[in-house]
Formats: structure tokens, sequence, C-alpha cells
């Protein structure tokens, strides 16, 4: 069964604190791997997509990374905007539909 | 604005009650999928539909039903409404094929009293 699990649940910075959230998964067949940022009470917004092991992404304060068991989002020296929820999702190559972690909430404090 | 769009925004209803949620899909986009989203649970895929047939299907409850029609535009059909179906509901559209992963909509947010 596909799986995503996300770590930390919650993550409190500084501001300028860098970090990284953790995103673990299980796919039979890897299509993509998606990193969104969801602000509260609003849909998911799509940030990167990944798809194959060694591959980068770069988006302004932002940085994922592929590897074949985990993916990670680098935040540097974060500003209190980037508090949000950060979501996790894979994509199966058998089929479209995405499966999402629970999610990081990061909160930077100013 | 991304798009997607779904109506209403915000919904109140009682126990037993039937409610439809609407989405139009951004401009070109053939496929539709439904996420509920419960402050436990994250996002959980219920359902697919591709150019107006299902295409995949998730943890959807019987009481749950969807279809898309021939302009594109889904419903999500909500009956025998229970206090635990309180949740975001999220549309979202892709291009068939795409990889970039989906556009959402702003959702739904539901509140069964």
């Amino acid at each position: 069964e596909d799986q995503v699990t996300q770590s930390p649940e919650a993550l409190r910075l500084q501001e300028g604190e860098s970090s990284s959230l953790n995103c673990s998964y299980t796919v039979s067949g890897l299509r993509g791997l998606f990193w969104y940022r969801q602000d509260p009470g609003k849909g998911p917004e799509f940030l990167f997509t990944l798809y194959s092991a060694g591959e980068e992404k770069e988006k302004e304060r932002l940085k994922a990374t592929l590897t074949k068991k985990e993916s990670f989002l680098h935040i540097t020296a974060p500003k209190p905007e980037d508090s949000a929820t950060y979501l996790c999702a894979v994509q199966a190559s058998r089929d479209d539909k995405i499966i999402f972690g629970k999610g990081t909430r990061l909160h930077i404090l100013p | 604005d991304s798009g997607v769009t779904q109506t209403p925004k915000h919904l109140i209803t009682a126990t037993g009650q039937r409610v439809t949620l609407r989405c139009s899909p951004r401009s070109g986009d053939l496929s539709v999928y439904w996420y509920q989203q419960s402050l436990d649970q994250g996002l959980q895929f219920l359902i697919q539909y591709y150019n107006g047939e299902e295409r995949a299907k998730g943890n959807i409850l019987e009481r749950f039903s969807a279809q898309q029609f021939p302009d594109l535009h889904s419903e999500l059909n909500l009956s025998s409404l229970e206090l635990g179906d309180s949740a975001l509901y999220f549309c979202a559209s892709s291009a068939w094929g795409q990889y970039y992963g989906y556009t959402f909509g702003s959702g739904t947010r539901l509140t069964v009293v």
C-alpha cells in the first residue's frame, strides 16, 4: 500500500533559523513526489515536483531533495510569512491519484 | 485564483440531511479529484473522474457519490450526514498525464450539527 509519513508533525523556528522537513514514502513505482504549501482554511498550493533520486528543486528560501525512500524540504533563513502546513504527496506510476502525508505545521516566530 | 472553482464556500446542515458540493475544474483539465480533509486524518482521497468517467476510488463512503458532467464540472453528493462528516472538502483538477501535480480549489467547509 502506498504510504507517506511526514515528520515532525509541528515545528517552531525563530526567524532566520534554518531547518528541514522530512517525508518518507513507500510507493510501487514512483511517478512523482510533490510538495505543497497549505495556509489555514485554503487549498494546497503547489510548490515542487521531483521525479527521480538525486533531483533537487529550489524556490526562494525552499529547496526540495529526493532519495529513493525520502524527500527533504530545506528551509533557509525562514521568515514569518513561511508559516504554513507543508504537505508531501506521491503519485504512483500505475494511476493518477496522489496520496498525501498528514503534513508538517511550520510556525516561524519573528 | 487557482482556476478551480468550488461552491459553496461554507455549508451548515443538520444530521441526516443531504448536500451537494460543486466543482468547476481549471480550463482544459479533464480530470477532477475529490479530497476530504479533517484535522486528524489529513487529506484523504475520495474519488477521481476523467472526462465524465470514474477512474479511481479511495476511501469514499457508500453515503457519498460523485459525478462529472459533459461540461466537466463535478458534483459530490453527501447523504445521511453524520457529525463526523464535518470537514473541508477539496476539489482538484489536472490534465491527463500531467506530471505537475494537481491544482486545488479553495474548498467547501461542511459543518454538520
